[in-house]
């Protein structure tokens, strides 16, 4: 099982409608969790951080983090063509000396 | 969030030739930076933490002679592909942290190294 794992997709989205991002890893012991977007030849941009369990919203954004369940998402609101891009799904697991590790990555397509 | 700043942001180089790629970290201090590199349509992966002041931590696989690391400073750290090969050719990234070992990671621009 890979530390953190996410569907690569492509995850399709009609323009307005709500894409949903799912994230699973392994490390119990995580304790911080991130949202990066990354346009094609760009490097990541944070979008979201989240600390304890429940929901943080930011803009369009929504991070939930169920630590029992070991899974974090990503639900975005009224979506753009500009929000197409890849998520990557970022935990700060301590087994690993507090190295944030990434998932692979989901491909978002927003179509108008 | 914190700005962290990477340079050059493309780089072509001859086969065997060395290449220095510098990260600044412009807004606040950091002690520990990392260096990650990403090949076409994968996911970042972590080469190494430069930490301030001492040696840097390699992750398995890396060849620590082959990237050179310095972290001179607590706003400068560089990374140096030395005898470079078509094979070193990705985009390099550089990060650095902002409010401890548990705060958010913030990237660099990137670099695209491209070896002929």
């Amino acid at each position: 099982q890979k530390e953190v794992e996410q569907n690569s997709g492509p995850l399709s989205v009609p323009e307005g409608a709500i894409a949903s991002l799912n994230c699973t890893y392994s490390d119990r012991g995580s304790q911080s969790f991130f949202w990066y977007r990354q346009y094609s030849g760009k490097s990541p941009e944070l979008i979201m951080s989240i600390y304890s369990n429940g929901d943080k919203e930011d803009g369009r954004f929504t991070a939930q983090l169920n630590k029992a369940s070991q899974y974090v998402s990503l639900l975005i609101r009224d979506s753009q063509p500009s929000d197409s891009a890849t998520y990557l799904c970022a935990v700060n697991r301590r087994a690993a000396g507090n190295k944030l590790t990434f998932g692979g990555g989901t491909r978002v397509l927003v179509k108008p | 969030g914190a700005v962290v700043s990477q340079h050059p942001s493309r780089v072509i180089c001859k086969s065997g030739t060395s290449v220095k790629i510098e990260c600044r970290s412009l807004d606040f201090q950091a002690t520990t930076m990392f260096w990650y590199r990403q090949f076409p349509k994968q996911s970042l992966m972590l080469m190494a933490t430069s930490n301030e002041g001492s040696k840097a931590t390699y992750e398995q696989g890396v060849e620590k002679d082959k990237f050179l690391i310095n972290h001179a400073s607590l706003t400068l750290s560089t990374l140096t592909v030395t005898s470079a090969h078509p094979e070193d050719s990705s985009f390099y990234i550089c990060s650095a942290r902002s409010g401890g070992a548990l705060g958010e990671l913030f990237f660099g621009e990137g670099s695209r190294l491209t070896v002929l």
